[in-house]
């Protein structure tokens, strides 16, 4: 089975910090995804890598920065939290194939960020 | 601007009830559309639809895709209370954009 695990399972920050989220995947995915799920708007993109140390912003890059150093590793950090960016994030990743390499992503379980 | 809209919202059965989640879509170059459960935790991956007409089916679950209507629908026959989750239905084009997920309550 695919396994996608995140460093926390809720965190608690206060505004200004630098925050890490990491997300690690073993199942030699090349592309790995990370997400926040806001009530009423769904998932939406904030980066994404389809290997190592490449990075494409999605929908909503501002204020993230991303890194992947390691191919099972995909960070997301918040350079200087704010209470906005409060959010359940999600991590993903998937295989490359020669359609698109949306189609079938395994999901971490997800760390509840909260910014004070 | 592509677009992905799920309907309802929210929804409240009961056990042994049936449901239909809807799914519809304005995006170019089109190509899937997945459903995924979630509850607690991280979605999880049910189907994949990328041709009209053809029902994709998992024991109570089942799905189709219209291409020409651009919509999918998700049904659940006979609910249980471990069907109660957020379904979200996502479209593949260049990108993928996941609508707003319907919540499925089932009560016993």
């Amino acid at each position: 089975d695919v396994k996608v695990t995140q460093s926390s399972r809720y965190l608690v920050k206060r505004t200004g910090e630098k925050v890490f989220l990491e997300c690690v995947q073993d199942m030699d995915h090349e592309n790995m995804f990370w997400y926040r799920q806001d009530p009423g708007l769904g998932l939406r993109l904030i980066y994404f890598s389809y290997d190592v140390k490449m990075k494409e912003k999605g929908d909503i890059p501002e204020g993230y920065s991303v890194s992947r150093e390691k191919k099972e590793r995909f960070s997301l950090i918040l350079e200087s939290a704010s209470t906005n960016q409060t959010s359940m994030y999600l991590c993903a990743s998937s295989r490359r194939t020669s359609g698109s390499p949306r189609n079938e992503q395994f999901f971490g379980p997800g760390t509840r960020l909260t910014v004070l | 601007e592509d677009k992905v809209v799920q309907s309802p919202l929210s929804l409240v059965v009961h056990e042994g009830d049936t449901v239909t989640l809807n799914c519809s879509y304005e995006v170019t170059n089109f190509r899937s559309l997945l459903w995924y459960k979630q509850e607690k935790k991280a979605p999880t991956f049910l189907f994949m639809l990328t041709s009209s007409g053809i029902e994709k089916k998992s024991g109570r679950l089942s799905s189709i895709l219209d291409k020409k209507e651009l919509f999918s629908i998700l049904n659940i026959t006979a609910t249980q209370t471990g069907d109660s989750a957020v379904y979200l239905c996502a479209v593949v084009n260049n990108d993928m954009r996941f609508g707003a997920g319907t919540r499925l309550t089932v009560k016993p």
